[in-house]
C-alpha cells in the first residue's frame, strides 16, 4: 500500500522466541496503530502511537510491546511468542481529524 | 458490553442488484463511522466516513446511512459488479477517543 510498508510479510517462529515486526510510513502521519486480525474477532487494536515516544495500549496488548523512536517507524515486539499470537498483523496510519486509516499489507505470523 | 455487529453470513447477490450491508452497535457514542473494503490477503481500504450529524453520504455507487437512534449504519452498493466481491468492514470512533473499533465484517459475493 502506498506510503506504508510492513516487514516481514510472512514469518514462522518457535514458541518462546522474541519477534519484531516493523511498520514504516512515508506519509508523516502522526498516528500509527497495530492491529491483529483473527477469524471471528475481526481487527483488534494491540497498541497505538500518537507521536514519537508516545504510545498507549489497545484492547489486546498483553504479551506485546511497541516502540516509536522516529515518526516513520513503529515496531511491534512479541517478547516471547506463544501459539495464541499466531495471527495476521496489520499496521495502520492516520492523520489527526476525521480521516480514514491507511493500512499496510499485513504480516502473517505463525508461532509453532 | 460494547459491541459492533455485522452479519457474519456471506451476502450473495446477482450482478446489477443493490447490495445492502448492516452494521449495528451497542453502548458506543460514535463521533463517526467508517466503512472499509478488504480483499483476501490484503489490508482494509478506506471507502467512506459518515459523521454523527449526517444522515447519508454518497460516493459514486456507494451510499452510507447513519441512524444514531437505531444505532445502525447501512452500506449500499448500487449496480453491483463481480469486482465488488470482498469483505466489508464497518468501524467507529467513539467520542473522545482516537482509536477505531472494527466490526468483524460481512463477505459480499456478486455473481455474474
Amino acid at each position: 500500500d502506498a506510503g506504508i510498508t510492513q516487514s516481514p510479510r510472512h514469518k514462522v517462529t518457535e514458541t518462546g522466541t522474541p519477534v519484531t515486526l516493523r511498520c514504516h510510513q512515508t506519509e508523516n502521519h502522526r498516528y500509527m496503530y497495530w492491529y491483529r486480525q483473527d477469524p471471528g474477532h475481526g481487527l483488534r487494536l494491540i497498541h497505538y502511537s500518537y507521536g514519537v515516544k508516545d504510545t498507549d495500549k489497545g484492547e489486546v496488548s498483553d504479551g506485546y510491546s511497541v516502540s516509536r523512536s522516529k515518526t516513520e517507524d513503529f515496531l511491534l515486539t512479541l517478547e516471547s511468542a506463544t501459539s495464541s499470537q499466531t495471527s495476521v498483523y496489520f499496521c495502520a496510519i492516520s492523520e489527526e481529524g476525521d480521516y480514514g486509516y491507511t493500512f499496510g499489507s499485513g504480516t502473517r505470523l505463525t508461532v509453532v | 458490553s460494547q459491541k459492533i455487529e455485522q452479519n457474519s453470513e456471506a451476502l450473495n447477490i446477482q450482478e446489477g442488484k443493490t447490495a445492502t450491508l448492516t452494521c449495528n452497535y451497542t453502548n458506543y457514542s460514535p463521533a463517526y463511522l467508517q466503512w472499509y473494503r478488504q480483499d483476501p490477503g490484503r489490508g482494509p481500504v478506506f471507502l467512506l466516513l459518515i459523521r454523527e450529524n449526517e444522515k447519508e453520504k454518497r460516493k459514486e455507487r456507494l451510499k452510507v446511512t447513519f441512524d444514531t437512534t437505531l444505532k445502525q449504519s447501512l452500506f449500499h452498493i448500487t449496480a453491483s459488479q463481480p469486482a465488488d466481491s470482498a469483505t466489508y468492514l464497518c468501524a467507529l470512533l467513539n467520542t473522545g477517543f482516537q482509536k477505531l473499533v472494527f466490526g468483524t465484517g460481512t463477505r459480499l459475493l456478486v455473481s455474474p
